[in-house]
């Protein structure tokens, strides 16, 4: 079972914060990294494929910066929100490239 | 929008009893998979179909087996439920290689 490896595990800051996580991965036979979000009562949803050395992809105050020489990923939250409040994965292709393993996410809690 | 749909959202059933867990995809995705999430352990996939009556074993198939006759369908079979089943159940497709995933409301089943 390939290792994925997400940190921290839980993260709390208040609103207006910006915060960061990391992912980390096997460097080698690297394909793509996905990031996904997934709040409370929810599904999760993708925020990133990313899939070159050195990519850098942002969907509003969310951005993620890929390394696959080194095997790592940040992804990064400009002036948290409550409503950024979620579960933060990342995922990587195995086997066939069609299937992930994913990390066990960074929970994220942003407070007033 | 891509719609994955799972047959119940929530499932209380007794040990030893055959348990179905239904997944409808509307988008023509040819990959469908099976997870289960589990407190501290992220989500590991149990079981996954590239094709029409094609299957591969995840990271814990034991315990599961899995049918697709249909394109769009792809079904979680407990073929006599435990305790250690409890679980949330998630189904996902996805095109192709390296592709987001698409994930249902999950099914949260009890087994007692």
């Amino acid at each position: 079972i390939l290792n994925v490896e997400q940190s921290p595990q839980s993260l709390h800051v208040q609103e207006g914060d910006s915060t960061n996580f990391t992912c980390s991965f096997p460097s080698s036979n690297f394909y793509a990294l996905h990031w996904y979000r997934w709040e409370t009562a929810k599904s999760p949803e993708a925020l990133f494929v990313m899939t070159l050395n050195g990519d850098e992809k942002k969907k509003g105050r969310i951005s993620a910066t890929l390394n696959t020489k080194e095997g790592y990923s940040y992804l990064y939250i400009k002036g948290s929100q409550p409503e950024d409040s979620a579960t933060y994965l990342c995922a990587f292709p195995t086997g066939t490239a069609s299937k992930l393993t994913f990390g066990t996410g960074t929970r994220l809690q942003v407070t007033l | 929008d891509v719609k994955v749909t799972q047959s119940s959202r929530y499932l209380v059933k007794r040990t030893g009893e055959k348990v179905f867990l239904e997944c409808v995809q509307d988008m023509d995705h040819e990959n469908m998979f099976w997870y289960r999430q589990d407190p501290g352990l992220g989500l590991r996939l149990i079981y996954f179909s590239y094709d029409v009556k094609m299957k591969e074993k995840g990271d814990i198939p034991e315990g599961y087996s899995v049918s697709r006759e249909k394109k769009e369908r792809f079904s979680l079979i407990l073929e006599s439920a435990s305790t250690n089943q409890t679980s949330m159940y998630l189904c996902a497709s996805s095109k192709g290689r390296y592709n987001e995933q698409f994930f249902g409301p999950g099914t949260r089943l009890t087994v007692l």
